[in-house]
């Protein structure tokens, strides 16, 4: 079964904050994760892709991937109010023809 | 300018109807995809092309139908048979990996 769990939130955290938004999967043959930030209204934008166990730092966003707990997570340092979205997460299941999205999470940054 | 484009923005369908969404990309990418979105929901897949003249179904196929005689276009039909269609449609594409990218996304009402 295919299965990408996110909370739905919404996270709220205040500018300047580090917002922690998580994902689990139910395929623990997984390979590639990946991030997307969508906006009200808008479509899914790629920000961050992850391969290998540990952490992915890029600008202010820190991807973390533990295959064995079957849990990705993305980290947002210094949090900003254009930073308010939808964030999906992303899974490759049957031989990575496909993804399945999790439901996502909102988050809520405050000036 | 490289990019997917997906068109109408906005699609009014009266009951009984069949429309047409058109989705067109200039990234020379080999795989084309399918999304439906509901509020509050993740992204769901209704179908998919790996190469042209070749689509599979995805998890709610029911109700659509597809072609892909280019490999720059793949064009989604919903038909009368599909009872709820109204929705965000994206269309999205993607070379080898598994990342994928996403048009702007074409919002389809039913009056």
């Amino acid at each position: 079964q295919k299965e990408v769990e996110q909370n739905s939130g919404p996270l709220s955290v205040p500018e300047g904050a580090i917002a922690s938004l998580n994902c689990t999967y139910s395929d623990r043959g997984s390979q590639s994760f990946f991030w997307y930030r969508q906006y009200s209204g808008k479509s899914p934008e790629l920000i961050m892709s992850i391969y290998s166990n540990g952490d992915k730092e890029d600008g202010r966003f820190t991807a973390q991937l533990n295959k064995a707990s079957q849990y990705v997570s993305l980290l947002i340092r210094d949090s900003q109010p254009s930073d308010s979205a939808t964030y999906l997460c992303a899974v490759p299941f049957d031989g990575y023809s496909t993804l399945t999205f999790g439901k996502g999470t909102m988050l809520l940054v405050s000036p | 300018d490289g990019g997917i484009t997906q068109s109408p923005k906005y699609l009014f369908r009266k009951e009984g109807q069949n429309v047409t969404l058109s989705c067109e990309q200039n990234l020379n990418h080999d795989a084309m995809y399918w999304y439906r979105q509901d509020p509050g929901q993740g992204l769901r897949l209704i179908y998919y092309s790996q190469i042209v003249n070749d689509f599979q179904k995805g998890d709610i196929a029911e109700g659509y139908s597809v072609s892909r005689e280019k490999k720059e276009s793949f064009p989604l039909t919903v038909t009368s048979a599909q009872k709820n269609p109204t929705a965000f449609y994206l269309c999205a594409s993607k070379l080898g990996g598994n990342e994928q990218f996403f048009g702007p996304g074409t919002r389809l009402t039913v009056l």
